[in-house]
């Protein structure tokens, strides 16, 4: 079954302790992003990938890092996590970055006391 | 910087009715514009794509229409069922000199009653 799957897909964390969430996706796409959802802020681009080994921000970066070493996996890293950190997070993929329909994971919720 | 609004926030109607969902954006210069679906606890679904270049799109009930110019889109989904109850939420993607960035609008909570 073509998807995106995130895991783990709830997180209880403390500030300050360095987390993964992963992300991967069987359906050979080139372009990969990652999103907070905010109540009364809506989705948020944090970062995204054109393709392999080529990221960039988006609008919301900061505290986060991600890497793109293979085609199916875009990891979402918090060095550091703080409070303001507590969200939910979703990763999403599509064929192309411009003209393809994105596919989403089921999303993370992360909180961090 | 592009803004995504979408009207109303919240909708209420009686299995069977026809509806419309609204969505604006306040620059035109857009690749594509996607709705989306998400029920509660779960990631979102793409419903309908249209590319900058079409006025409109058709799923099964749905219909989705562009115009560019005057940075809107709406929702169309006749004969709405108890299961259309979900939150639907548009996004415009810009063109390239943005990098493609897709910018959401908050979403318009639909619940059709039985």
């Amino acid at each position: 079954e073509a998807q995106v799957t995130q895991n783990p897909r709830y997180l209880i964390t403390v500030t300050g302790k360095k987390l993964t969430v992963t992300c991967s996706q069987n359906m050979n796409h080139e372009y990969m992003s990652w999103y907070r959802q905010d109540p009364g802020l809506g989705l948020r681009q944090i970062y995204y990938s054109m393709n392999v080994e080529v990221t960039d921000k988006g609008d919301v970066p900061e505290g986060y890092k991600v890497s793109r070493k293979e085609k199916r996996n875009f990891p979402l890293i918090l060095e550091s996590p703080s409070p303001n950190q507590t969200s939910l997070y979703f990763c999403a993929s599509s064929w192309t970055a411009s003209n393809s329909p994105l596919h989403f994971g089921n999303g993370t919720r992360l909180t961090v006391t | 910087k592009q803004e995504v609004t979408q009207i109303p926030a919240a909708l209420s109607v009686p299995e069977g009715e026809n509806l419309v969902l609204n969505c604006s954006f306040t620059d035109s210069a857009i690749y594509n514009l996607q709705w989306f679906r998400q029920d509660p606890g779960k990631g979102l679904t793409s419903l309908l794509l249209i590319q900058s270049s079409q006025r409109e799109q058709t799923s099964g009930r749905l219909n989705a229409s562009l115009d560019k110019s005057s940075g809107r889109s709406t929702l169309y989904i006749a004969a709405s069922q108890p299961g259309d109850s979900a939150t639907y939420l548009c996004a415009v993607r810009g063109s390239g000199g943005s990098n493609y960035k897709l910018t959401f609008g908050k979403g318009t909570l639909l619940t059709v009653n039985p």
